[in-house]
């Protein structure tokens, strides 16, 4: 399988600024990566789909302006919620699929709390 | 009706007991099956991928797909209180999007 790292594992942070959330795959180039929001004892959430090098599709009712996603590279993608508000805390998590397969791997998750 | 329907449990179980967690799913156009384990606030691990109907084994764990009745089971054998975590299946019909159930808590207990 396929190791994927996320950063930070968890942050706090004040209403209204804005939040970075890095997914890295460790041991392969990942042209697809996933964003997935979980809350309590609830199921993952698709929030978009990262494609490297082009513009991320986003799950119907997911604001693209609030969820910015960057796919930079075939080794991260980044997710930034812009202007948080405390509903946006949750555990955000990414995944990233290997290339001819549909098995996703996921990252450890990043928590966000917005006070 | 969701796409794909999971019990949340909690079940719990004593230790070496055999542990069936089932999924069942109304799209039949389904192909890519799986089965993740999460422990708590932790991402969810990837356990078995099976394709189309069938069995698949791997050490303590078995995968069953049974696409006649839209029903999926993973059987874990000789449970064990490390087992302990939510089991979420999943499931994918040739687009990259996996769907998931909403997850089962287990509890092996000593």
């Amino acid at each position: 399988g396929a190791v994927v790292s996320q950063h930070p594992s968890r942050v706090i942070c004040k209403s209204g600024t804005s939040v970075k959330i890095e997914c890295r795959s460790l041991d392969f180039q990942a042209t697809t990566m996933f964003w997935y929001r979980q809350f309590p004892k609830k199921s993952l959430m698709l929030m978009a789909t990262s494609n490297e090098g082009s513009k991320a599709t986003y799950e119907q009712g997911v604001e693209k302006d609030k969820f910015l996603i960057n796919h930079a590279s075939l080794t991260l993608s980044t997710l930034t919620v812009t202007s948080a508000h405390p509903e946006d805390s949750s555990f955000y998590i990414c995944s990233v699929q290997l290339a001819g397969s549909y098995e996703q791997y996921f990252g450890p998750g990043t928590r966000l709390t917005v006070t | 009706q969701k796409e794909v329907e999971q019990d949340p449990g909690p079940l719990s179980v004593p230790e070496g007991a055999i542990v069936s967690l089932n999924c069942t799913y109304s799209n039949s156009a389904f192909q890519y099956f799986m089965w993740y384990r999460q422990y708590s606030r932790k991402g969810p691990e990837l356990l078995m991928y099976t394709y189309s109907s069938g069995n698949k084994e791997d050490g303590r764990f078995t995968a069953q797909v049974d696409k006649s009745s839209k029903y999926i089971s993973l059987f874990i054998r000789d449970s064990q209180p490390s087992d302990s975590a939510t089991y979420l299946c999943a499931m994918s019909y040739n687009t990259d999007k996996l769907i998931f159930g909403t997850g089962t808590r287990l509890q092996v207990f000593p």
